[in-house]
């Protein structure tokens, strides 16, 4: 079996600020991992993943990510937080023997303020 | 760019109707994906298909049933629509193995 827990339902942040939003895992055997982005009335768009390799990965408008094996996370990341950064915000992790299918976190909003 | 197009982005059914959710990619994707997503509750997997006329049950089936008959599309139907089935419908695809998928804008439904 495989799950996602990301803690946090929201999370406040400044603009400028850094910005975490936490995700911890199971799953049998070494992990794909993705995080994924969804503004309001849209679906959700892929930002980056991790599969093997350098612990940490880099995505799409800034974004990065730091796998953390021992302690089964996954937490997305962010320097220099903007206010067009404010959606909610999905983690996922899929088996490799799993047949393409992953599960979902619950998400996180993030709001960054002015 | 990977293109999924759901065919309706709000649509409104009466109870005991049965409703036709379209889902289209131009990938040329094995893997194609229906979800459910209410707030609170995060994306639940209906039913997923892995090939044409292939199909596996996710997490919540119950009510639901699906058809691909091509690989670009996949259907998402509502046998007999109720009211607990009001919700926010996505569609995605993927390739498969280390690939992303790729989602639609969904498609709202109410059910009255």
């Amino acid at each position: 079996a495989q799950s996602v827990a990301q803690p946090e339902d929201q999370v406040n942040v400044a603009e400028g600020n850094p910005l975490t939003v936490k995700c911890t895992y199971s799953v049998s055997g070494n992990p794909y991992l993705f995080w994924y982005v969804q503004y309001p009335n849209r679906g959700l768009q892929f930002l980056l993943k991790y599969i093997t390799g350098d612990n940490l990965v880099k995505g799409s408008y800034g974004f990065e990510a730091e796998f953390n094996k021992s302690q089964t996370s996954f937490h997305l990341k962010k320097p220099s937080a903007l206010v067009s950064d404010s959606a909610l915000y999905f983690c996922a992790v899929r088996a490799p023997t799993n047949a393409g299918k992953s599960t979902f976190g619950d998400g996180t909003t993030l709001t960054v303020k002015p | 760019d990977v293109k999924v197009t759901q065919s309706s982005r709000y649509l409104v059914k009466r109870t005991g109707e049965k409703v036709f959710l379209e889902c289209v990619q131009d990938m040329d994707h094995e893997n194609m994906f229906w979800y459910r997503q209410d707030p609170g509750l995060g994306l639940r997997l209906i039913y997923f298909s892995y090939d044409v006329k292939m199909k596996e049950k996710g997490d919540i089936p119950e009510g639901y049933s699906v058809s691909r008959e091509k690989k670009e599309r996949f259907s998402l139907i509502l046998e007999s629509a109720s009211t607990n089935q009001t919700s926010m419908y996505l569609c995605a695809s993927s390739p498969g193995g280390r690939q992303p998928q790729h989602f639609g804008d969904g498609t709202r439904l109410s059910i009255l």
